[in-house]
């Protein structure tokens, strides 16, 4: 399976600033997505991070907030914009390589807003 | 729509218990079932996979079967350990080539004692 890296694997940051996730994957994927799981809770679908063209956001989510890129099949990008307590959470990238195939995930950036 | 209900934790077990955690599911179409793990620190894990009815996943001494009858896929394990100390995740996914196709569980917090 692809293996996924993750950078940073956390932060503290200040309310009002913005933090950019890198996710690399080590082989070239169909999919990619970013997950939000709040502190308790389980996995929230952000977006799908589609190559070359806008992210697709599920509802309750905006580009504004989370822009995101991905230049190409290995490599994506969210940031958390203008950051609020309640951003802080555990981000995750994942990919899936092709429609029937498992989602893998990265090890996750843990995000402390204060 | 798609939904998965999992026991509620947390579970504390001694080493060598019998581990079950009860996954039901809510699904139009023919769902793969899946169960992730997550372990402390970390992003999610695929643990074991079903595709179709009757299916049996196994992996790590884990298994879990795909009984459509019941709409449940609970996860097994004969004899934790207490490196088994995680949370897990069933979840669900229909094969309509959609993002929005993964749905997950709330996840359950297994804490194994020596």
């Amino acid at each position: 399976s692809a293996v996924i890296s993750q950078k940073p694997s956390r932060d503290i940051c200040q309310r009002g600033t913005s933090l950019t996730i890198q996710c690399q994957v080590d082989s070239q994927v169909t999919m990619m997505f970013w997950y939000r799981q709040q502190p308790g809770q389980s996995l929230t679908l952000i977006a799908t991070a589609n190559q070359g063209s806008e992210a697709t956001y599920e509802s309750g989510f905006v580009i504004d907030k989370f822009p995101i890129s991905r230049p190409n099949l290995t490599f994506s990008t969210l940031t958390v914009s203008n950051m609020s307590p309640e951003d802080s959470s555990i981000y995750l990238c994942s990919v899936r390589d092709g429609y029937n195939s498992p989602l893998h995930f990265g090890n996750g950036t843990r995000l402390t807003v204060t | 729509g798609d939904s998965v209900t999992q026991m509620e934790g947390p579970v504390t077990l001694s080493e060598e218990a019998f581990l079950t955690i009860n996954c039901t599911y809510t699904a139009t179409g023919y769902p793969s079932l899946f169960w992730y793990v997550q372990y402390p620190g970390e992003g999610l894990q695929l643990l074991l996979k079903a595709t179709k009815a009757d299916d049996k996943g196994s992996n790590k001494g884990f298994e879990a079967t795909y009984r459509k009858e019941t709409t449940s896929f609970h996860l097994e394990k004969g004899s934790v350990q207490v490196s088994d100390s995680a949370v897990y995740f069933c979840a669900l996914a229909i094969s309509s080539g959609s993002a929005r196709q993964l749905t997950f569980g709330s996840g359950t917090q297994l804490t194994v004692l020596p």
